[in-house]
């Protein structure tokens, strides 16, 4: 039973537009959710994260959106460029049951000069 | 800034090989986790530990264990390896308290022949 999902496998992009990439989860108990950006060969990096208590997160191009009545949330790429063709993945947790973040299957965008 | 270390980045092992995968934090992390990751599939957790000595299985352990001596080093051990282990293995470690946020190693690909 996958609690964490993202349905789009891959993504292409044109450089300079914006990227949109979605996340959908089950448990309702998840309160914090991450994202992670991950190149071939290396391991993930933290991109950006958001609190249940929010709506959107914002550091520089990259906006994070939640909709907990939708269980979705959305990282928004803008503008989109070369050096963020990747693979990310969508992460969830419950801050009072454990440490253990909750990984989606990952969406590998590619952004084409 | 939190490092994890993985002592391979690539490795070639033959089938029925006994394997040791290491890793190390230094940032004194109580939590320390052993994913692989495989196209399509995302990130599966194979083993975690909260405490030195203390190890729990993750989704997928079949076929690994694992060893926590010290508080900075979790070893992931292939008792014999066989061709379906061949993947990308990620170490990552994590503070306790009430933002769960992993630092990730940089992966050791492993190939099983």
């Amino acid at each position: 039973d996958q609690q964490v999902k993202q349905n789009s496998p891959s993504l292409s992009v044109q450089e300079g537009r914006i990227s949109i990439l979605n996340c959908d989860y089950t448990n309702s108990m998840f309160d914090y959710f991450l994202w992670y950006k991950k190149y071939p060969a290396e391991g993930p990096t933290f991109l950006i994260s958001i609190s249940s208590i929010k709506d959107k997160n914002e550091d520089g191009r990259f906006t994070v959106f939640l909709n907990k009545s939708a269980k979705h949330l959305s990282l928004h790429i803008v503008p989109s460029q070369p050096g963020d063709s990747a693979v990310y993945f969508c992460a969830a947790s419950n801050n009072n049951a454990g440490n253990m973040l909750t990984f989606g299957g990952g969406t590998r965008l590619m952004v084409k000069p | 800034d939190v490092k994890v270390t993985q002592s391979s980045r690539y490795l070639v092992k033959r089938t029925g090989e006994k394997v040791f995968l290491e890793c190390v934090q230094d940032m004194d992390h109580e939590n320390m986790f052993w994913y692989r990751q495989d196209p399509g599939l995302g990130l599966r957790l194979i083993y975690f530990s909260y405490d030195v000595k203390m190890k729990e299985k993750g989704d997928i352990p079949e076929g690994y264990s694992v060893s926590r001596e010290k508080k900075e080093r979790f070893s992931l051990i292939l008792e014999s390896a066989s061709t379906n282990q061949t993947s990308m293995y990620l170490c990552a470690s994590s503070s306790g308290g009430n933002v769960i946020r992993y630092t990730f190693g940089s992966g050791t690909r492993l190939t099983v022949v």
